[in-house]
């Protein structure tokens, strides 16, 4: 079972920031948390992961708290194409292990006009 | 230039038949995923493969049989299907042991009648 919860849906205004929380209240000291997305019809999508520190990519922001018991992905300017279910997944791959996401049910992010 | 790609992309078959999904990684990775996501859309993880081996198998039915060829194709054999087996299938990739991200292929539906 997943070990994060998240909203189950999330509206946003076209060109206005879209936050998506995480609670991983039980991660441990050496994993990490990944964002995912998955857009209707297509095969879930990679944004962003990180282990204690804020991150930043073309995507998105990572705000990870200081406790590590929950995060927040940024959005910063959501178009009708970030619609999609965010998944947020606490991991830590192993050498020869393979990394064995566990996703959860995830946010629906609706972008609307 | 698909980085993951599964052939084919729909399959509709009948109770009782055999079939095979086909995948294939551009992105010299050493390992390979089988990901299952059922009505409810909930994606669960079914076999990994690292180099050729089977490191993770979720308990899935023996009428499932992954094979890896070898390591830039892992292919999905399904026999006897049952109308349970109905899903999209989705295939990944990854390099062990580093935080690179699974990349996904843009999946199987299946449809068992």
């Amino acid at each position: 079972d997943a070990k994060t919860t998240q909203p189950p849906s999330m509206d946003c205004a076209e060109g206005r920031a879209a936050n998506l929380p995480c609670n991983h209240s039980t991660i441990s000291g050496n994993e990490y948390v990944y964002w995912y997305r998955q857009i209707h019809s297509q095969g879930p999508q990679y944004i962003i992961h990180g282990l204690k520190n804020n991150e930043t990519n073309e995507m998105a922001s990572l705000i990870i708290t200081e406790d590590r018991k929950s995060s927040t992905l940024i959005l910063p300017h959501a178009t009708l194409r970030d619609t999609a279910v965010y998944y947020c997944i606490d991991n830590f791959p192993t050498t020869g292990g393979g990394n064995k996401l566990t996703f959860g049910t995830g946010t629906q992010l609706k972008v609307e006009l | 230039d698909t980085a993951v790609s599964q052939t084919p992309k729909y399959l509709v078959t009948q109770m009782g038949n055999d079939k095979s999904i086909k995948c294939e990684q551009n992105l010299g990775h050493d390992t390979m995923y089988w990901y299952k996501q059922d009505s409810k859309k909930f994606l669960k993880i079914m076999f990994s493969y690292n180099n050729k081996e089977l490191i993770i198998n979720e308990t899935v039915p023996n009428r499932f049989s992954p094979k890896s060829p070898d390591k830039a194709h892992l292919n999905l054999h399904i026999n006897s299907l049952e109308l349970g087996d109905s899903a999209v299938y989705f295939c990944a990739s990854s390099l062990s042991g580093t935080l690179s991200p699974l990349h996904f292929g843009n999946g199987t539906r299946l449809t068992v009648t």
